[in-house]
Protein backbone atom coordinates (compact mmCIF):
# COMPACT_ATOMS: atom_id res chain seq x y z
CA UNK A 1 0.00 0.00 0.00
CA UNK A 2 1.05 3.43 -0.32
CA UNK A 3 2.62 5.41 2.65
CA UNK A 4 1.70 9.15 4.04
CA UNK A 5 2.73 11.88 1.60
CA UNK A 6 3.67 14.92 2.40
CA UNK A 7 4.85 17.80 0.55
CA UNK A 8 6.76 20.14 0.50
CA UNK A 9 9.87 18.50 1.64
CA UNK A 10 12.24 21.36 2.03
CA UNK A 11 10.45 24.77 2.86
CA UNK A 12 12.90 28.03 3.94
CA UNK A 13 10.89 31.32 4.62
CA UNK A 14 11.45 34.36 6.59
CA UNK A 15 10.16 35.54 9.98
CA UNK A 16 6.47 36.20 9.99
CA UNK A 17 5.65 34.84 6.59
CA UNK A 18 3.14 31.98 6.41
CA UNK A 19 3.70 28.75 4.88
CA UNK A 20 1.39 25.63 4.76
CA UNK A 21 1.93 22.04 4.52
CA UNK A 22 -0.05 18.88 3.35
CA UNK A 23 -0.32 15.50 4.38
CA UNK A 24 -2.06 12.69 2.57
CA UNK A 25 -2.83 9.74 4.97
CA UNK A 26 -2.53 5.76 4.36
CA UNK A 27 -5.83 5.13 2.50
CA UNK A 28 -8.46 4.34 5.20
CA UNK A 29 -6.34 5.62 8.04
CA UNK A 30 -9.17 7.64 10.01
CA UNK A 31 -6.57 9.08 12.53
CA UNK A 32 -4.55 11.63 11.02
CA UNK A 33 -1.60 12.99 13.56
CA UNK A 34 0.73 16.34 13.06
CA UNK A 35 3.92 16.00 14.78
CA UNK A 36 6.32 18.72 15.54
CA UNK A 37 10.17 17.49 15.90
CA UNK A 38 12.45 20.19 16.84
CA UNK A 39 16.15 19.31 16.19
CA UNK A 40 17.91 16.77 19.45
CA UNK A 41 14.37 16.19 20.81
CA UNK A 42 11.63 13.76 19.93
CA UNK A 43 8.17 14.45 18.10
CA UNK A 44 5.94 16.33 19.88
CA UNK A 45 2.14 15.83 19.31
CA UNK A 46 0.36 19.10 17.88
CA UNK A 47 -2.82 17.79 16.78
CA UNK A 48 -4.86 14.52 16.11
CA UNK A 49 -7.94 14.31 14.01
CA UNK A 50 -9.98 10.93 13.70
CA UNK A 51 -12.04 11.28 10.41
CA UNK A 52 -12.63 15.39 9.95
CA UNK A 53 -13.09 15.98 14.12
CA UNK A 54 -10.42 17.34 16.25
CA UNK A 55 -9.43 14.55 18.99
CA UNK A 56 -6.87 16.74 20.69
CA UNK A 57 -4.95 20.17 20.17
CA UNK A 58 -3.74 20.82 23.67
CA UNK A 59 -0.18 21.16 22.21
CA UNK A 60 -0.85 23.30 18.91
CA UNK A 61 0.06 27.02 19.80
CA UNK A 62 -3.34 28.30 18.26
CA UNK A 63 -2.25 31.70 18.06
CA UNK A 64 -0.24 30.77 14.78
CA UNK A 65 -0.95 27.75 14.07
CA UNK A 66 -3.96 25.87 12.10
CA UNK A 67 -4.52 22.57 10.92
CA UNK A 68 -7.83 21.36 8.88
CA UNK A 69 -8.62 17.70 7.55
CA UNK A 70 -12.70 18.91 5.92
CA UNK A 71 -13.13 15.85 3.98
CA UNK A 72 -11.90 13.17 6.43
CA UNK A 73 -8.86 12.32 3.75
CA UNK A 74 -5.94 14.97 3.45
CA UNK A 75 -4.69 17.27 5.64
CA UNK A 76 -3.20 20.75 5.65
CA UNK A 77 -0.72 22.74 8.70
CA UNK A 78 -0.64 26.28 8.36
CA UNK A 79 1.60 28.92 10.13
CA UNK A 80 0.68 32.31 10.20
CA UNK A 81 3.40 34.01 10.96
CA UNK A 82 6.19 31.91 11.66
CA UNK A 83 8.74 32.30 14.05
CA UNK A 84 12.82 31.04 13.77
CA UNK A 85 11.40 28.96 16.73
CA UNK A 86 9.22 27.45 14.12
CA UNK A 87 12.35 25.82 12.69
CA UNK A 88 11.37 22.29 12.44
CA UNK A 89 10.79 18.97 10.80
CA UNK A 90 7.17 18.62 10.66
CA UNK A 91 5.90 14.71 10.79
CA UNK A 92 2.53 13.43 9.62
CA UNK A 93 1.02 10.00 10.60
CA UNK A 94 -1.84 8.18 10.43
CA UNK A 95 -3.41 5.00 11.76
CA UNK A 96 -6.16 2.59 12.13
CA UNK A 97 -8.02 2.46 14.92
CA UNK A 98 -8.51 -1.30 16.93
CA UNK A 99 -7.24 -3.69 19.36
CA UNK A 100 -3.89 -4.70 18.29
CA UNK A 101 -3.13 -2.57 15.22
CA UNK A 102 -2.99 0.87 16.98
CA UNK A 103 0.39 2.35 15.32
CA UNK A 104 1.58 5.18 13.58
CA UNK A 105 2.71 5.29 9.80
CA UNK A 106 4.91 8.29 9.09
CA UNK A 107 5.51 10.07 5.84
CA UNK A 108 9.23 11.70 5.31
CA UNK A 109 8.32 15.14 7.11
CA UNK A 110 8.47 18.47 5.69
CA UNK A 111 12.21 20.14 7.03
CA UNK A 112 11.37 24.18 7.56
CA UNK A 113 13.94 26.54 8.25
CA UNK A 114 12.77 29.63 9.26
CA UNK A 115 15.18 32.36 8.98
CA UNK B 1 -0.55 10.61 31.75
CA UNK B 2 1.96 8.68 29.90
CA UNK B 3 5.65 9.51 29.41
CA UNK B 4 8.83 7.85 28.26
CA UNK B 5 12.02 7.97 29.14
CA UNK B 6 15.27 7.10 27.26
CA UNK B 7 18.53 6.73 28.89
CA UNK B 8 21.46 7.93 26.89
CA UNK B 9 21.16 10.67 24.06
CA UNK B 10 23.99 8.49 22.71
CA UNK B 11 24.87 5.50 22.18
CA UNK B 12 28.02 3.94 20.28
CA UNK B 13 29.39 0.41 19.71
CA UNK B 14 31.52 -1.62 18.07
CA UNK B 15 30.31 -3.61 14.63
CA UNK B 16 29.74 -7.11 15.78
CA UNK B 17 28.61 -5.92 19.68
CA UNK B 18 25.66 -6.30 21.69
CA UNK B 19 23.16 -3.64 20.89
CA UNK B 20 20.88 -2.04 23.91
CA UNK B 21 19.09 1.14 24.19
CA UNK B 22 16.73 1.80 26.93
CA UNK B 23 13.73 2.67 27.46
CA UNK B 24 11.31 3.09 30.78
CA UNK B 25 7.82 4.17 30.58
CA UNK B 26 4.88 5.70 32.83
CA UNK B 27 1.67 4.93 32.24
CA UNK B 28 -1.94 5.07 34.19
CA UNK B 29 -3.12 2.25 32.37
CA UNK B 30 -2.07 -0.68 30.83
CA UNK B 31 0.01 0.38 27.44
CA UNK B 32 1.28 -0.29 23.89
CA UNK B 33 4.97 0.25 23.30
CA UNK B 34 6.56 0.97 20.15
CA UNK B 35 10.57 1.52 18.89
CA UNK B 36 10.81 3.35 16.22
CA UNK B 37 14.15 4.00 13.63
CA UNK B 38 14.91 7.41 12.12
CA UNK B 39 17.83 7.78 9.69
CA UNK B 40 19.24 11.12 8.16
CA UNK B 41 16.74 13.07 6.49
CA UNK B 42 13.20 10.27 6.40
CA UNK B 43 10.87 9.73 8.76
CA UNK B 44 9.99 7.34 11.30
CA UNK B 45 10.00 3.61 10.35
CA UNK B 46 8.64 0.87 13.15
CA UNK B 47 10.91 -1.79 14.04
CA UNK B 48 8.47 -3.10 16.99
CA UNK B 49 5.74 -3.01 19.17
CA UNK B 50 4.15 -4.52 21.97
CA UNK B 51 0.10 -4.63 22.35
CA UNK B 52 0.09 -7.03 25.62
CA UNK B 53 0.60 -10.05 23.56
CA UNK B 54 3.77 -12.13 23.92
CA UNK B 55 6.23 -9.78 26.60
CA UNK B 56 9.61 -10.83 23.97
CA UNK B 57 8.43 -8.95 20.35
CA UNK B 58 10.98 -9.67 18.05
CA UNK B 59 11.03 -6.50 15.00
CA UNK B 60 12.89 -5.86 11.77
CA UNK B 61 16.38 -6.02 11.45
CA UNK B 62 17.14 -8.41 13.70
CA UNK B 63 15.84 -5.94 16.35
CA UNK B 64 13.72 -7.13 19.53
CA UNK B 65 12.80 -5.76 23.08
CA UNK B 66 11.09 -6.90 26.07
CA UNK B 67 8.06 -5.55 28.11
CA UNK B 68 9.17 -5.74 31.84
CA UNK B 69 6.26 -4.78 33.90
CA UNK B 70 8.09 -4.92 37.16
CA UNK B 71 10.12 -2.53 36.24
CA UNK B 72 8.47 -0.19 33.90
CA UNK B 73 10.83 -1.22 30.80
CA UNK B 74 11.05 -1.57 27.24
CA UNK B 75 14.76 -1.62 25.94
CA UNK B 76 15.57 -2.49 22.56
CA UNK B 77 18.45 -4.87 21.72
CA UNK B 78 20.04 -5.95 18.91
CA UNK B 79 23.10 -9.18 18.97
CA UNK B 80 25.42 -8.01 16.86
CA UNK B 81 25.36 -4.31 15.62
CA UNK B 82 25.90 -3.37 11.68
CA UNK B 83 27.13 -0.05 10.13
CA UNK B 84 23.71 0.21 8.63
CA UNK B 85 21.91 0.38 12.21
CA UNK B 86 23.50 4.01 12.78
CA UNK B 87 20.27 6.09 13.27
CA UNK B 88 18.14 7.62 15.70
CA UNK B 89 16.06 5.48 17.63
CA UNK B 90 12.78 6.29 19.70
CA UNK B 91 10.54 4.68 22.36
CA UNK B 92 6.77 5.82 22.16
CA UNK B 93 4.08 4.82 24.92
CA UNK B 94 0.38 4.83 23.59
CA UNK B 95 -2.40 4.38 26.52
CA UNK B 96 -4.34 1.24 25.62
CA UNK B 97 -8.16 1.93 25.69
CA UNK B 98 -7.47 5.27 25.45
CA UNK B 99 -7.09 7.61 22.39
CA UNK B 100 -4.33 5.82 21.24
CA UNK B 101 -1.84 9.50 21.14
CA UNK B 102 1.86 8.51 21.05
CA UNK B 103 3.82 10.01 23.46
CA UNK B 104 7.30 9.80 21.97
CA UNK B 105 11.04 10.07 24.25
CA UNK B 106 13.48 12.46 23.34
CA UNK B 107 15.79 9.62 20.98
CA UNK B 108 19.08 8.26 21.28
CA UNK B 109 21.59 8.04 18.72
CA UNK B 110 22.89 4.74 17.71
CA UNK B 111 26.41 5.37 16.60
CA UNK B 112 28.52 2.06 14.93
CA UNK B 113 32.12 1.82 14.64
CA UNK B 114 33.90 -0.50 12.31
Amino acid sequence: EAGVAQSPRYKIIEKRQSVAFWCNPISGHATLYWYQQILGQGPKLLIQFQNNGVVDDSQLPKDRFSAERLKGVDSTLKIQPAKLEDSAVYLCASSRIGQGLTEAFFGQGTRLTVV
Amino acid sequence: AQSVTQLGSHVSVSEGALVLLRCNYSSSVPPYLFWYVQYPNQGLQLLLKYTSAATLVKGINGFEAEFKKSETSFHLTKPSAHMSDAAEYFCAVSESGGSYIPTFGRGTSLIVHP
